[in-house]
Order: structure tokens, then sequence, then C-alpha cells
């Protein structure tokens, strides 16, 4: 069974760049969440794609936009990158929009 | 806003004694919950979870309390092992499967 995956591991942008970061979900699972974690801070929910439709957003603004494909995985668009961007990236996976969620180990994103 | 507090950063607790993590919520509205934990470099792992329907839910040496009056719910490790040192993170949501919110974590250090 694989694991959820993200790439890059690490990404340097600057302001005002766009970047697209990506996740293959754990095999089996069709709904992928994606959350931000700024140092120091737990997770915050960014949004959710269940079967490539969009299923709950968080208090983020509209340069994050997300995209889930046919075979579930999953990209994280941000647009005109803000140093306020520098964060982990993490993305989960899970069956039928379930609460067990599993995470891969996240993408830094630096904004220089 | 947040909906989800770990008012304490860091624990530590000798080898064989218990490990008690806290967390606090303060939307009324959440009915499940659950505690991950995270090791440096790795995303986080789901360990245990509750709905509100009860207030205890145990799985080997975790079980999680839930205090629905006080808003409440606390993670207790016995025995506490040095493989369990990691950030313990505490989530909550307002139905199974979307939007989870995060404490802050706690990071836990067993001591030998």
């Amino acid at each position: 069974e694989t694991g959820v995956t993200q790439s890059p591991t690490h990404l340097i942008k600057t302001r005002g760049q766009q970047v697209t970061l990506r996740c293959s979900s754990q095999s089996g699972h069709n709904t992928v969440s994606w959350y931000q974690q700024a140092l120091g801070q737990g997770p915050q929910f960014i949004f959710q794609y269940y079967r490539e439709e969009e299923n709950g957003r968080g208090n983020f603004p509209p340069r994050f936009s997300g995209l889930q494909f046919p075979n579930y995985s999953s990209e994280l668009n941000v647009n005109a990158l803000e140093l306020d961007d520098s964060a982990l990236y993490l993305c989960a996976s899970s069956f039928e929009r379930g609460a067990e969620q599993y995470f891969g180990p996240g993408t830094r994103l630096t904004v220089t | 806003d947040q909906q989800v507090k770990q008012n304490s950063p860091s624990l530590s607790v000798q080898e064989g004694r218990i490990s008690i993590l806290n967390c606090d919520y303060t939307n009324s509205m959440f009915d499940y919950f659950l505690w991950y934990k995270k090791y440096p470099a790795e995303g986080p792992t789901f360990l245990i979870s509750i709905s509100s329907i009860k207030d205890k839910n145990e799985d080997g040496r975790f079980t999680v309390f839930l205090n629905k009056s006080a808003k409440h719910l606390s993670l207790h490790i016995v025995p506490s092992q040095p493989g369990d040192s990691a950030v313990y993170f505490c989530a909550a949501s307002r139905h199974t499967g979307n939007q989870f919110y995060f404490g802050t974590g706690t990071s836990l250090t067993v001591i030998p």
C-alpha cells in the first residue's frame, strides 16, 4: 500500500510568483485535504477535494486554488505569493471524506 | 480565532509514567475529535479519535477522554515510552470528514 506523497520537498520562491504543489493520495483514497502549517502553529485547513470537486474551504483567499485529478491526486496552486505564505504545506487523503486522514510529509515553501 | 487550544507547548515525563496531554475547544458544534502524533520531517500520524456520543475511547496504551460540558479532551498515554516523544496535535470537526481545526501542538519528551 503506497502512502501519501508530496512534491517537491522544499521550494524557495520570490514574492509575487506563483507556485504549484503536488500530492498523490494513498491507494484507494478519493478525498484530499490541504493544510498550511506556519511555524509554531497547528495545521490550518485550506480546502478539501472529493471526487474531483471542492468539498469545503477554510479561511484562505482565492489566490489559493486547487485541483483534483481522476486518479485522485491533487494540486495546490498559490498565486501572487506573499511572505506570510512561507509555511509547511500538508496534504492528507482519506476514503469517502472519512475523518481518518493520512498525511504526507509536507512541502516546505519559503517566500523571499 | 483559535477554536482548538493546547495550552501546554511542552511536557516532559519519565519513562513508564503516565503522560496527560490536554486540549480545549470553544465551538460547541464540534462532534468529532482526533489526536495526531508528529515526528520531525514527517506528516502527522493519526493516533486515536472520539465521537461526541462517547466520553472515553481506548486503544492500547492510549486513551482519550472527552468532557463535553467543559469542552475539554485529554489524551492519556500509559506507560509512556521514549518512542512516544513527538509533537501531539488535537483536532476537532463539526462532522466527520470535513474541515478539521487543529490545536498548536504539545511537544512530549519521554525521558528514559
